[in-house]
């Protein structure tokens, strides 16, 4: 285990759907991150909380939300998606963005829009 | 535009061989070069990693050579195993501005035994 947890780690949604991705760091860290993991594509960025605050949002589609309430959670909210979106969504938490420090990966979400 | 390009994208060695796993980049910014290992149904876990002061870093069987006037780093698997088959992922990370991983395409390995 790497200390960040997701969950779930499976979701199958339809289109009309809405739920939530959950993420949570027992390690301290001062960041976190989401990632999109699709088949042959480069993880993708999509969002940056530092010290609870978003300082990127990687020109991601609004039906794409987070929410990080303190620093040890992050959630990603899921309303009206493509199929398309189905992917792999991964957590990371680093301890200092202004570092160069090590990124710690949940598990990963595996989502399916039908 | 994909700002690090990683090959190849898969890999097949026999075991006791050498892995190379090649990435370029373009942007100088570019001031920190980890290589994270992902196991099926895992998260990308760090392996290696960096920095543009040195030209090699070694760990184990594992190396990075690299360089700087060209822009590309490499990783090396010396006397590759079965249980080293898994997908790589070079990365780099800015010295300012966005504090994020920008991450290669992924190279599939397999170690055959």
């Amino acid at each position: 285990e790497t200390g960040v947890t997701q969950t779930p780690r499976h979701l199958v949604m339809g289109m009309t759907n809405k739920k939530s991705l959950k993420c949570e760091q027992h390690l301290g860290h001062n960041a976190m991150y989401w990632y999109k993991q699709s088949a042959k594509k480069p993880l993708e960025l999509m969002f940056v909380y530092n010290f609870k605050e978003q300082t990127e949002n990687n020109s991601v589609p609004s039906r794409f939300s987070p929410e990080c309430p303190n620093s040890s959670h992050l959630f990603l909210h899921l309303h009206t998606l493509q199929p398309e979106d189905s992917a792999l969504y991964l957590c990371a938490s680093s301890q200092d963005p202004t570092e160069n420090t090590e990124a710690f990966f949940g598990q990963g979400t595996r989502l399916t829009v039908v | 535009q994909q700002q690090v390009k990683q090959s190849p994208q898969s890999l097949i060695v026999q075991k006791g061989g050498i892995s190379i796993i090649n990435c370029a980049y373009e942007n100088t910014a570019f001031d920190y070069f980890p290589w994270y290992q992902q196991f099926p149904g895992k998260g990308p876990a760090l392996l290696i990693a960096i920095r543009p002061d040195v030209s090699e870093k070694k760990e184990g069987r594992f190396t990075i050579s690299f360089n700087k006037s060209a822009k590309q780093f490499s990783l090396h698997i010396m006397d590759s195993q079965p249980g080293d088959s898994a997908t790589y992922f070079c990365a780099a990370l800015k010295d300012t501005g966005r504090r994020a991983l920008t991450f290669g395409s992924g190279t599939r390995l397999q170690v055959q035994p």
